[in-house]
């Protein structure tokens, strides 16, 4: 898992204001996923990619974008339309079809002031 | 789609003693099941999985356990200590679907006592 990053680490927004959370791999996985998570509701699926240019959505998806452009890297922007985006977000990757573990990346924890 | 319930979501147990944390499943095609560890304010991390053609998988002072039959799969840790408190979570998927995708439990939350 030491081989994805995400950035920041900490992050505030004002309301109205959309923003982008970074996720980067190194490990050549094909999938890569974001999650939510807030207090004693565990891990969300916002949205998942399996390859480039291809992505599909999770369970929560409105009020959020993301883009696949390059195999190591699967931004995910938070949009004004997201009601409640204050959590802490978990960007994941795995091998793909052939391996479903995945790893975690250290997080983002979104504030919205 | 699959639905993950899993149980406990507090466990309180005294250093030494064991703890069992259930997980049930509603798609016979998942075959496999992970386990993940996470720390107050860290990342998830695996710390064992199980694939469906075995039954039982051990790791040192864990194990987990799976029936198929039933749908429900269990973490075992024997001999807690102090720093095995964390929220676990269960998860589960087909692996080789076209989705590709975990179903995670909603966590349990473990407190080992000293």
């Amino acid at each position: 898992d030491g081989g994805i990053t995400q950035s920041p680490k900490y992050l505030f927004r004002k309301e109205g204001q959309n923003v982008t959370l970074s996720c980067e791999q190194n490990l050549n996985h094909d999938a890569m996923y974001w999650y939510r998570q807030d207090p004693g509701q565990g891990l969300r699926l916002i949205y998942y990619s399996q390859i480039v240019n291809d992505f599909q959505k999770g369970d929560i998806a409105e009020g959020y974008s993301v883009s696949r452009e390059k195999k190591e890297s699967f931004p995910l922007t938070v949009t004004s339309a997201q009601k409640n985006p204050t959590a802490f977000y978990l960007c994941a990757s795995s091998l793909g079809i052939v391996s479903d573990t995945q790893y975690f990346g250290p997080g983002t924890r979104l504030t919205v002031l | 789609g699959e639905n993950v319930e899993q149980h406990p979501s507090t466990l309180s147990v005294q250093e030494g003693d064991s703890a069992v944390i259930k997980c049930t499943y509603s798609d016979s095609a998942s075959n496999y099941f992970p386990w993940y560890k996470q720390e107050l304010g860290k990342r998830p991390q695996l710390i064992i999985d199980i694939r469906s053609n075995v039954g039982e998988k051990k790791d040192q002072r864990i194990a987990v356990t799976l029936n198929k039959t039933a749908k429900h799969f269990s973490l075992h840790i024997t001999e807690t200590q102090p720093e095995d408190s964390a929220v676990y979570f269960c998860a589960a998927s087909a692996r080789g679907s076209t989705l590709g995708r975990l179903y995670f439990g909603r966590g349990t939350q473990l407190t080992v006592w000293p």
